[in-house]
């Protein structure tokens, strides 16, 4: 149990362009999702948390219109890039979480490679 | 402020124990997770600590010191496939159960 999928796997586009990256809990309800970014050879680092139907919560330095996160139901994410800027070009990753769950963990997606031309 | 320090890199040789330290300094503490990372994957759960002392599972191990705001992983009969990037995370207390990672330290793994 405790999938979390993302979609797409890898995307191009072009500078300024916007960008839509989905995570979805495949068998459990997510009360709580966490996107995060990843540099290469860097750790993860919190962008936001959402939870179901309510406004995200943005980490400092995190542009709120810039990464435009949806948390629409218990089992669906999105975080868009908005005006995609080369800089922007990383590994997004999410992660789900449920008070269900034993201990609370954060279970991971598979991550999504954005590359801004 | 949060701080979270592990080593960068640590080598071992197939068969081995390594064990990989993290300390940490963070407004509030829920518990403090190890992750697994394969270049250009997401992270694997691989154990979670919130009470002093040794969680065993099979062949990791995590350790737990509150007071000292230490922990550490080890792993035994090193395998090639452990090659990776270990994560330390701790939980923040507070709403959200938010995760502040560690930078991860690079296990190398050679014959």
């Amino acid at each position: 149990g405790a999938v979390v999928s993302q979609h797409p796997s890898r995307v191009i586009c072009k500078s300024g362009t916007s960008v839509k990256i989905e995570c979805r809990s495949l068998d459990f309800q997510a009360t709580t999702m966490f996107w995060y970014r990843q540099f290469p050879k860097q750790s993860l680092m919190l962008m936001a948390t959402s939870n179901e139907g309510s406004k995200a919560t943005y980490e400092q330095g995190v542009e709120k219109d810039k990464f435009l996160i949806n948390h629409a139901s218990l089992t669906l994410s999105t975080l868009t890039v908005t005006s995609a800027h080369p800089e922007d070009s990383s590994f997004y990753i999410c992660s789900a979480t449920t008070t269900g769950l034993l201990t609370d963990t954060q279970y991971f997606g598979p991550g999504t490679r954005l590359t801004v031309l | 402020g949060q701080n979270i320090d592990q080593p960068t890199e640590m080598t071992a040789t197939e068969g081995a124990i390594v064990q990989i330290n993290c300390t940490y300094q963070t407004s509030g503490f829920n518990g403090l997770f190890w992750y697994q990372q394969h270049a250009g994957e997401a992270p694997t759960f691989l154990s979670y600590n919130v009470l002093d002392g040794l969680e065993e599972k099979g062949r990791f191990s995590s350790f737990l010191s509150r007071s000292k705001g230490y922990s550490y992983l080890l792993l035994k009969e090193l395998q090639m496939k452990d090659s990776a990037s270990y994560l330390c995370a701790v939980r923040t207390s507070g709403g959200y159960n938010k995760l502040i990672f560690g930078a991860g330290t690079r296990l190398a793994v050679h014959p």
